[in-house]
């Protein structure tokens, strides 16, 4: 099982659609969680962190079930910038360093006008 | 204000060369981590580094790879006698301290292309 697996899309919506993306994660001891953002031939950009109490941030909402290890993502209202690649990234909690981020492969977004 | 600085951000080399990646943190930050990310792959962790030590290489191949952090300049990424399969997108993380959530911010990224 992939340490965290996403939907690779692509999800193709026009302007103004309510589109929601799904992550799991398989590392229940996974402390840190986030939602980068991949343009093409472009480096990851944070788009938000994950908090188990859910937070938004103007029209992206993310949760958090840590019972289901399970991540989303939802982008209301989307406009032609939101075409992307949305990474999944979740810490490695191994007992050593935090320092490592383990990313999806990305589910790609287009809207469309 | 400068953010993560890679270079350069391209690069090609023939099969047997040496590559060598460069990366400035951004100001204030004192850890470094480095990822690869293959054509229509994800990003792949391959080592953590402080100034002068290297925390964690569990994502670094076992040959040829080696990374450095020195107490002056840049970090540097080095790949000895490259083959094809080494042709990725090699990007560099900073963020200013490990107690924080893991936040880390990207550099632009060296593309590699080995003929």
């Amino acid at each position: 099982r992939k340490e965290v697996e996403q939907d690779p899309g692509p999800f193709n919506v026009p302007e103004g659609a309510t589109v929601a993306f799904n992550c799991t994660y398989s590392n229940s001891a996974s402390q840190s969680f986030f939602w980068y953002r991949q343009d093409c031939r472009k480096e990851p950009k944070l788009l938000m962190s994950v908090y188990s109490s859910g937070n938004e941030d103007g029209r992206f909402t993310a949760q958090l079930n840590r019972a289901s290890q399970y991540i989303s993502l939802l982008i209301r209202d989307s406009k032609l910038s939101d075409s992307a690649t949305y990474l999944c990234v979740v810490n490695r909690a191994n007992g050593g360093s935090q320092g490592n981020l383990i990313f999806g492969k990305g589910t790609k977004l287009s809207v469309k006008p | 204000n400068a953010g993560v600085m890679q270079n350069p951000r391209h690069l090609v080399r023939r099969r047997g060369q040496e590559a060598r990646l460069r990366c400035s943190p951004m100001k204030g930050h004192s850890h470094v981590y480095w990822y690869r990310q293959l054509p229509e792959e994800g990003l792949k962790f391959m080592v953590y580094l402080q100034k002068e030590n290297i925390i964690d290489e569990s994502g670094m191949p076992k040959e040829r790879f080696s990374a450095e952090f020195p107490k002056e300049g840049p970090s540097i990424l080095r790949i000895q006698q490259v083959v094809r399969g080494d042709s990725a997108a090699y990007f560099c993380a900073s963020s200013p301290r490990e107690e924080t959530k893991n936040i880390q911010y990207f550099g632009a990224g060296t593309r590699l292309s080995v003929l």
